[in-house]
């Protein structure tokens, strides 16, 4: 079956870029997002990219997505405390017709 | 505009009782979704509404879960019996059109329940 895969964690300095990876198996998905999840919320859509495109970005927040190698990353700008959550990644638009999601990414941002 | 509302956003209860969930989605919000998330894992879907029809419920442990969402608008969620092994977050998210998971999901805080 489908099945979306992360890093657990990760951990980085205050003003350093963070990049988080995420890969994926359903070669028909159409869309791939990125959610953040702070503690005791909802999931915040962050940003989205359709599968034919390779590259997105809006403002600190850079998409990467390598369809041919299933890979999608975040890219995070000047990380800020602020930006200390999980991120998801989720796959869409594949043969389950549903949001696939991975376990999530806890990033750490140390001042 | 509001977001998705849920309540209640906590919940304890023992097992064995009922337990029941409640969704406002976004306004104008044609489908619905509810999703189940356990601790350290990623959301799972548990049922899809278009409008008041259930259109994906395959993943929804009929013996012991039902849902509904009269007038296609709010929805509820119910178990029961409540068993040990439902303590999660309980999340509700809505989109603008049916497309499947090609339209933007727009999700609600959740409601934590744990069972004991």
């Amino acid at each position: 079956g489908e099945d979306v895969e992360q890093s657990l964690f990760l951990s980085v300095r205050e003003g350093d870029s963070s990049v988080i990876n995420c890969t994926y198996t359903d070669s028909s998905s159409t869309y791939l997002y990125w959610y953040k999840q702070e503690p005791g919320a909802g999931l915040q859509l962050l940003t989205y990219i359709f599968s034919n495109m390779d590259m997105k970005q809006d403002q600190r927040l850079t998409v990467l997505l390598n369809k041919k190698d299933k890979h999608l990353s975040l890219r995070i700008a000047d990380t800020q405390t602020g930006d200390s959550a999980i991120y998801f990644c989720a796959e869409g638009g594949g043969s389950q017709g549903n949001l696939i999601f991975g376990k999530g990414t806890k990033l750490s941002v140390k001042p | 505009e509001a977001g998705v509302v849920q309540s209640p956003r906590y919940k304890i209860i023992e097992k064995k009782q009922p337990v029941a969930f409640w969704c406002n989605p976004i306004s104008g919000h044609n489908t619905l979704y509810w999703y189940l998330q356990n601790l350290g894992q990623g959301p799972e879907l548990l049922i899809r509404y278009e409008n008041e029809e259930a259109v994906d419920d395959s993943q929804l442990p009929k013996d012991r879960f039902s849902a509904e969402r009269l007038k296609g608008v709010d929805s509820t969620l119910k178990i029961q019996p409540a068993e040990l092994g439902d303590s999660a977050v309980y999340l509700c998210a809505s989109s603008p059109r049916f497309g499947g998971s090609t339209d933007t999901q727009y999700f609600g805080p959740g409601t934590r329940l744990t069972v004991l």
